[in-house]
């Protein structure tokens, strides 16, 4: 069963520039997340979507970030303009089952974001 | 805020030793607490979880023990080996499975 896939995995760009990362979660799962990983720190839900809906987005910056999930399968995490602080791995992660079951959430490499 | 609190923030133990990893938790509503572990360049992998029914769970070399009155919850490495060096995290969660993670301990095991 192949696992997360997520792209690009390195992406260097300037304050105030825009950047996209993809995320293809595992065949079948339903539940999808995005977290953000500062170094030297654990994982931070940004957003969660259930099927390709919110299910939430409480912590996301949605003055600069964005994101959605078209048809309910890959989903795209967006960020502009972005600031310093952005320097970071965007993780994507999937599970199987709603939540309210015993799951398992499954990452993916992530894609690690520098910006000077 | 910081929902759950993880130490030591590093640990060298040298191989067949015992690494212990402690986490501290306030919310009362949490029901279910995983491990993950992270190796560098991957995304963390769950390794163990337990839910606060129990007070200890096994799985092959590591071990989860709990203390609901205490709200704490350790992981333990029994003989520890050179591949078991990673970033581990401890987590928690409520019914909606949104996981809150500790900060990360980086476990070095010397050969």
């Amino acid at each position: 069963e192949a696992g997360v896939a997520q792209s690009p995995r390195y992406k260097i760009i300037e304050k105030r520039q825009s950047v996209a990362f993809w995320c293809n979660p595992i065949s079948g799962h339903a539940t999808l997340y995005w977290y953000q990983q500062i170094l030297g720190q654990g994982p931070k839900l940004l957003i969660q979507f259930q099927n390709n809906g919110v299910v939430d987005d409480s912590q996301l910056p949605k003055d600069r970030f964005s994101a959605e999930r078209l048809k309910g399968v890959d989903s795209t995490l967006k960020i502009q303009p972005a600031k310093l602080e952005d320097s970071a791995v965007y993780l994507c992660a999937s599970s199987s089952r709603p939540p309210g079951g015993g799951e398992t959430q499954y990452f993916g490499p992530g894609t690690r974001l520098l910006v000077l | 805020q910081q929902q759950v609190k993880q130490s030591p923030q590093s640990l060298i133990v040298q191989k067949g030793g015992i690494s212990i990893i402690n986490c501290a938790y306030e919310n009362t509503a949490f029901d279910y607490f995983p491990w993950y572990q992270q190796f560098p360049g991957k995304g963390p992998a769950l390794l163990i979880a337990i839910r606060p029914d129990v007070s200890e769970k096994k799985e092959g070399r590591f071990t989860i023990s709990f203390n609901k009155s205490a709200k704490q919850f350790s992981l333990h490495i029994m003989d520890s080996q050179p591949g078991d060096s990673a970033t581990y995290f401890c987590a928690a969660s409520t019914v909606d499975y949104k996981l809150s993670f500790g900060a990360g301990t980086t476990v070095t095991v010397r050969a």
